[in-house]
């Protein structure tokens, strides 16, 4: 059972330059969302997809991209590294049963990113 | 806007003994849904517990119970005969219905079980 694979688990940058973060599930889930966590502060979300081709914005969307070409992959890119971009990076994803999402979201081991 | 607000950065609790983590939330949407997860020192995000807006019952999921009060917007986080693995970081957040996957969270306690 793979769950949400993310990749890498550890990235340093440097200020300017650019990088995915990769996030795979294998559960057919419909939903998914990438979060940043900094001390202090909790997981803020930053661009979430209901479903292949469909993406959104979040709360702390600047500075990032996503794109949803499958239900599988759900990457999220940094197009000019910045130190405020220093993080804990998580991707989650949620099914559906019947109408509703399912309770549990389900979430990857996490990115550590550093830009220096 | 939805909003958590966890107001105890840090808590000890001695082993065996109950701890209460306490969770209020702000939202003008009536049906949602509220859940905490467990972070421990090894950074994985575990979910413990889900209270939906509408259930009349509270969650339980082992020793984990949520003391859910509408009128007052709270979601308290019970551990009954807390255990030294029990010592992590906890998150109350809220998803609306119908908001796909998007979580609120809030800031987190930090809970420490001494023996």
């Amino acid at each position: 059972n793979a769950g949400v694979t993310q990749t890498p688990k550890f990235q340093v940058l440097k200020t300017g330059q650019s990088m995915t973060l990769q996030c795979a599930q294998d559960m057919n889930h419909e939903y998914m969302s990438w979060y940043r966590q900094d001390p202090g502060m909790g997981l803020r979300l930053i661009h979430y997809s209901v479903g292949a081709g469909i993406t959104d914005q979040g709360e702390v969307p600047n500075g990032y991209n996503v794109s949803r070409s499958t239900t599988e992959d759900f990457p999220l890119r940094l197009l000019s590294a910045a130190p405020s971009q220093t993080s804990v990076y998580f991707c989650a994803s949620s099914g559906r049963t019947g109408g509703a999402v399912n309770t549990e979201a389900f979430f990857g081991q996490g990115t550590r990113l550093t830009v220096v | 806007a939805q909003k958590i607000t966890q107001t105890q950065p840090g808590m000890f609790v001695q082993e065996k003994e109950a701890v209460t983590l306490d969770c209020t939330y702000d939202t003008s949407d009536q049906s949602y849904g509220l859940f905490w997860y467990k972070q421990p020192s090894s950074g994985e995000m575990i979910f413990l517990i889900y209270q939906g807006s509408y259930d009349e019952q509270n969650a339980t999921e082992g020793r984990y119970s949520l003391n859910f009060q509408k009128a007052r917007k709270s979601a308290n986080l019970v551990i009954s005969a807390s255990q030294l693995g029990d010592s992590a970081m906890y998150f109350c957040a809220m998803r609306i219905t119908g908001g796909g996957n998007k979580l609120t969270f809030g800031t987190g306690t930090q809970l420490k079980v001494e023996l």
